[in-house]
């Protein structure tokens, strides 16, 4: 099984900043995802993080409120920008095989 | 596209009892994987249980299994001699098989299960 690191593990923010989320795999994988859960919801795509292009993005999700890097095979960063209130969520990365994926802790972002 | 639907968003028991999770699907997919995740209040999403829609037999760990339907696309959890522990949310989810790589996962709405001593 793969072991996913986040960082940070949480966060409060002001309106208007941005913050970037860290996702780290111990193993190489072809894919990466990142995932937002708002508070009492189940989880949503945001995008698929694709090694060397450009990120897929899901309906309802624009590359410049969520740029997304994934520089190498092990590594991807999420940035939550311009945050407004309604960004307050935990997000989640998640990595795997043609047969299972896991996910990382979650970064729980407070914005005021 | 797929769906994934879990009618039951709580269900509560007591400890040591058994308990059946609900989760039907859509998809006109041949080739999928379904799972079981636990997300306690700590929000770690963990991995319960796999089922590979090709595999007739219903998968199973230790006091959790499954009851896979395929033609009905239905996929609950039976999680057996229930333990405090137990006490989370948890999401069905649906991937479709590609030999490239993981795919993404769409998820139920979740249950939120309370066992109580």
């Amino acid at each position: 099984s793969a072991v996913i690191s986040q960082k940070p593990s949480r966060d409060i923010c002001q309106r208007g900043t941005s913050l970037t989320i860290q996702c780290q795999v111990d193993s190489q994988v072809t894919m990466m995802f990142w995932y937002r859960q708002q508070p009492g919801q189940s989880l949503t795509l945001i995008a698929t993080a694709n090694q060397g292009s450009e990120a897929t993005y899901e309906s309802g999700f624009v590359i410049d409120k969520f740029p997304i890097s994934r520089p190498n095979l092990t590594f991807s960063t999420l940035t939550v920008s311009n945050m407004s209130p309604e960004d307050s969520s935990i997000y989640l990365c998640s990595a795997g095989s043609p047969d299972t994926q896991y996910f990382g802790p979650g970064t729980r972002l407070t914005v005021l | 596209a797929q769906t994934v639907t879990q009618s039951q968003p709580e269900m509560s028991v007591q400890e040591a009892e058994t308990v059946t999770l609900s989760c039907t699907y859509d998809t006109s997919e041949n080739n999928y994987y379904l799972f079981w995740y636990k997300q306690p209040p700590s929000r770690q999403m963990i991995l319960v249980i796999r089922q590979e829609a090709y595999k007739q037999q219903n998968a199973t760990e230790n006091r959790f299994s499954v009851n896979f339907q395929k033609a009905a696309k239905s996929f609950s959890l039976k999680i057996s001699d229930s333990q405090l522990g137990d006490t989370a949310m948890y999401f069905c989810a649906f991937m479709k098989h590609r030999n490239q790589g993981a795919q993404k996962l769409v998820f139920g709405q979740g249950t939120r299960l309370t066992i109580n001593p």
